[in-house]
């Protein structure tokens, strides 16, 4: 079974430091995997994903995150925080499910917060 | 519409209670999903729909759980006799046939009492 983990319940950073937010997964095959943003009663929105390809991947408000096979990891980075960066990050690895399509295994998340 | 739309946003139901959630997807999203987020955790797969036919329904915890899309656009979760422990946050998402994107709604916050 596919399965993520997120070791960091939560990830302090000064706002222009740069951040890493980790995630492992573990899978049968090629991994699909991708990075979610939660803010306070909203529902998920989407950062950025990997399918194939190279390495690192760029994704939406300036993050990236690099897949390293390796390792089994795919780290959430950014350059230089922001304030606003501060919310829920949830990675998932996508599960093949009948029909050509999967369904997202999400870690436990990680609490990020920027302070300025 | 131009993203997921759920409704209500915020439902209270007393123990025992029926209540029925509602997803309204992104139009000619062929793939519908429902998560239960549960307060501090990750969101966790209930069931998958693909046009009108539910072809995965591992995730549901009880048969108190029901889901249908009977047209193969909107979706309703009906969770019956509803129980504190199914005070969560569902989350409904559509996606297109190859699944390479998902598109979450705003989700539908549920508080038994």
């Amino acid at each position: 079974a596919q399965s993520v983990a997120q070791p960091e319940d939560q990830v302090n950073v000064a706002e222009g430091n740069p951040l890493t937010v980790k995630c492992t997964y573990s899978v049968s095959g090629n991994p699909y995997l991708f990075w979610y943003v939660q803010y306070p009663n909203r529902g998920l929105q989407f950062l950025l994903k990997y399918i194939t390809g190279d390495n690192l991947v760029k994704g939406s408000y300036g993050f990236e995150a690099e897949f390293n096979k390796s390792q089994t990891s795919f780290h959430l980075k950014k350059p230089s925080a922001l304030v606003s960066d501060s919310a829920l990050y949830f990675c998932a690895v996508r599960e093949k499910l009948a029909g050509n399509t999967g369904k997202l295994i999400f870690g436990q998340g990680t609490t990020l917060q920027v302070k300025p | 519409g131009a993203g997921v739309s759920q409704s209500p946003r915020y439902k209270v139901a007393k123990r025992g209670q029926d209540v029925a959630l509602r997803c309204d997807p992104i139009s000619g999203h062929v793939s519908l999903f429902w998560y239960q987020q549960a307060l501090g955790q990750g969101p966790e797969f209930l069931t998958y729909f693909q046009n009108e036919a539910q072809l995965d329904k591992s995730g549901l915890p009880s048969d108190r759980f029901f889901a249908e899309r009977p047209e193969g656009s909107v979706s309703t979760l009906k969770i019956q006799r509803t129980q504190q422990e199914d005070s969560a946050v569902y989350l409904c998402a559509s996606s297109t046939h190859t699944g390479g994107g998902y598109t979450f709604g705003s989700g539908t916050r549920l508080t038994v009492v």
